[in-house]
Order: C-alpha cells, then structure tokens, then sequence
C-alpha cells in the first residue's frame, strides 16, 4: 500500500511565526506536490517537485517556499504565517494517479 | 487542459448504481480522463482513468463516448462509504509534470 504521511494533522501557529509541514512517501515517485485547500475555492497547487532539490510554483506559491533534499521527503515552508494562510494542507506523490496525505489543518492565529 | 463540467450535487440509494457524469466538450485527442474522489477530511483517492476506451477496476467503471465528449463515471454498487465529492480531471501528459487542476467536483450522497 502507498503510503504518503503528514507530520500533523492539525497545527495551531500564531502570526509571524516560521511554520514546517513535513510530508514523506514510501514509494520512491519522483513527483510530489503541495496544495491547499479552502472551502468554496477547492484545492490549488502551491509547489511541486519532480526531483530532489528541484521545485517548481504552482499556482500559489506566493508566502510559501519548499525543500527537497531527499526523494521521499517535502517540506513546505511559511516563512512568515498569517491568518490568511489558514487552511488543509495536502501532500501528494505519484505524477498523474496521485497519492494523497490525510492533510494538515493549519489555524494562524 | 480541457476543462470539466460536473453537476454539483447527486443523490443515490444505497446497493444501487451511482452514474456521475463529466463534460469536456473541448478536450484534445491526447488528452486522458481521470477521476478522484474526496471522501470528507480526508486527502483526495485516484480512481480511475482512461483515454478512449472504456475501463473498469476493483472501485469503478468509466465509460467515455465515442466523440470523447463526455464521460460517467459508475460505482456499481454503491454503498454509504461512497459519499463524497468526485472530480473529474482531464489531463494532457505532454509536458505535463501531473499538476492535477480540481474543479468543484459532484457531492455524492449515498443514502440508506
């Protein structure tokens, strides 16, 4: 079974602060994406990776950065969080059939 | 990519078939269909996909048209699990790195 995990699934982080979504897969894909997803507006790319330490925006990406040192591991990064940023965060590897992460509920307070 | 049409809400009865339909009027002949679903709180699931055949795994069909002009996807036997919200996504992989484009989606509700 392929498995994609978040390092949490819910996250309460105040403004300003640097926050680190951590997300691993076990099935060696190239590929792994971030988005967010928020009621009404559905979920949209933030980042994607098709390769360690390459990285490419979404549609997004701004107030957000990314690291890729290894295949089966993707951070996101805010640098600095704000209440806009509030949101489900989801992970996905694979490239076209993608494998998703429960989510991180992230809450900017 | 092509881009989708769904409706936004369907309702089933449990044991039954559940039909949901996708428009993608003006997608290209190298472009595939793909379907996810999201059942609530959790990450999206791939279902299926295809080009222009029809295809069937362990969770579904898809039946695509000749003209490719539109698709449906069919649980066969649908059951209270299946509720939640279908997306249908055409996607060219020319090019592509798999940047998947969600739409609204179509709320499934199965119901006893």
């Amino acid at each position: 079974d392929v498995k994609v995990t978040q390092s949490s699934r819910y996250l309460v982080k105040r403004t300003g602060e640097k926050v680190f979504l951590e997300c691993v897969q076990d099935m060696d894909h190239e590929n792994m994406f971030w988005y967010r997803q928020d009621p009404g507006l559905g979920l949209r790319l933030i980042y994607f990776s098709y390769d360690v330490k390459m990285k490419e925006k979404g549609d997004i990406p701004e107030g957000y950065s990314v690291s890729r040192e290894k295949k089966e591991r993707f951070s996101l990064i805010l640098e600095s969080a704000s209440t806009n940023q509030t949101s489900m965060y989801l992970c996905a590897s694979g490239r076209y059939e993608q494998y998703f992460g429960p989510g991180t509920r992230l809450t900017v307070t | 990519d092509a881009k989708t049409t769904q409706p936004p809400s369907m309702d089933c009865a449990e044991g039954r078939a559940a039909n949901l339909p996708c428009n993608h009027s003006t997608i290209s002949g190298n472009e595939y269909v793909y379907w996810y679903r999201q059942i609530h709180s959790q990450g999206p699931q791939y279902i299926i996909h295809g080009l222009k055949n029809n295809e069937t795994n362990e969770m579904a069909s898809l039946i695509i048209t000749e003209d490719r002009k539109s698709s449906t996807l069919i649980l066969p036997h649908a059951t209270l699990r299946d509720t939640a919200v279908y997306y249908c996504i055409v996607l060219n992989y020319g090019g592509s790195q798999g940047n998947l484009i969600f739409g609204k989606g179509t709320k499934l509700s199965v119901k006893p």
